[in-house]
């Protein structure tokens, strides 16, 4: 147990609708990063919070944002649902200031399949 | 840019038998980390070990062990005796300290099947 929960667990959508995606932190734990996990393929990075600010976002468009909050809980919101954005979502937590190589302990993620 | 190779896509093997699992890394970076996670078919990746780039030591946790190469920049990952329950996906990423901060990169992961 790694203190880091997700929800929902899985999610049905229709393109061109909106998601919202929920994670808790491990409590103490003031990063929190998203990632993208296609089917049969490793996890992409999206986006970084720490202290409620995005430090850091990888080749994601501005229809994927987020927001973090101050009780260790965070949000990934994706816009305009594409078919391709049908993937396990993972949130991981970790402790320190960016740029931080501590180790980020993971969710156990939400399917979305966007039909 | 770093990058994660895990060459192996699939392996089988039948219980108690050894495996290893190769990862090759590449950075610019002179201080970096690298990880390895165990991703169950319940989805969430678990950690595993956590290197940094001075450490050439290998490193063992009972049935697990590490060997971390920086001449060949590699980072492999051996299961002594397996068991069923080692059935998983397994990934190795790295943080490279200075040009990428937090986000970890992650290879395409190795899916181990352990048969009875």
């Amino acid at each position: 147990e790694t203190g880091v929960t997700q929800s929902p667990t899985h999610l049905i959508k229709t393109r061109g609708q909106q998601v919202t995606l929920r994670c808790s932190s491990q409590s103490g734990h003031n990063t929190v990063s998203w990632y993208q996990q296609a089917l049969g393929q490793g996890p992409q990075f999206i986006f970084q919070y720490y202290r409620e600010e995005e430090n850091g976002r990888g080749n994601f468009p501005p229809r994927f944002s987020g927001l973090q909050f101050p009780n260790y809980s965070s949000e990934l919101n994706v816009n305009a649902l594409e078919l391709d954005d049908s993937a396990l979502y993972l949130c991981a937590s970790s402790f320190g200031w960016p740029p931080s190589t501590d180790t980020q302990y993971f969710g156990p993620g939400t399917r979305l399949t966007v039909l | 840019a770093q990058k994660v190779t895990q060459a192996q896509t699939e392996i089988s093997v039948v219980e108690k038998e050894d495996v290893t699992l190769d990862c090759v890394y590449e950075t610019r970076d002179t201080t970096y980390y690298l990880f390895w996670y165990k991703q169950p078919p319940s989805g969430e990746l678990v950690f595993l070990i956590r290197r940094n780039s001075f450490d050439e030591q290998n490193e063992i946790s009972g049935r697990y062990s590490w060997n971390f190469q920086k001449s060949t920049s590699s980072f492999n990952f051996t299961i002594t005796a397996s068991q069923v329950v080692d059935s998983a996906v397994y990934f190795c990423a790295l943080i490279p300290r200075e040009t990428s901060g937090s986000r970890l990169t992650f290879g395409e992961g190795t899916q181990l099947t352990v048969n009875p």
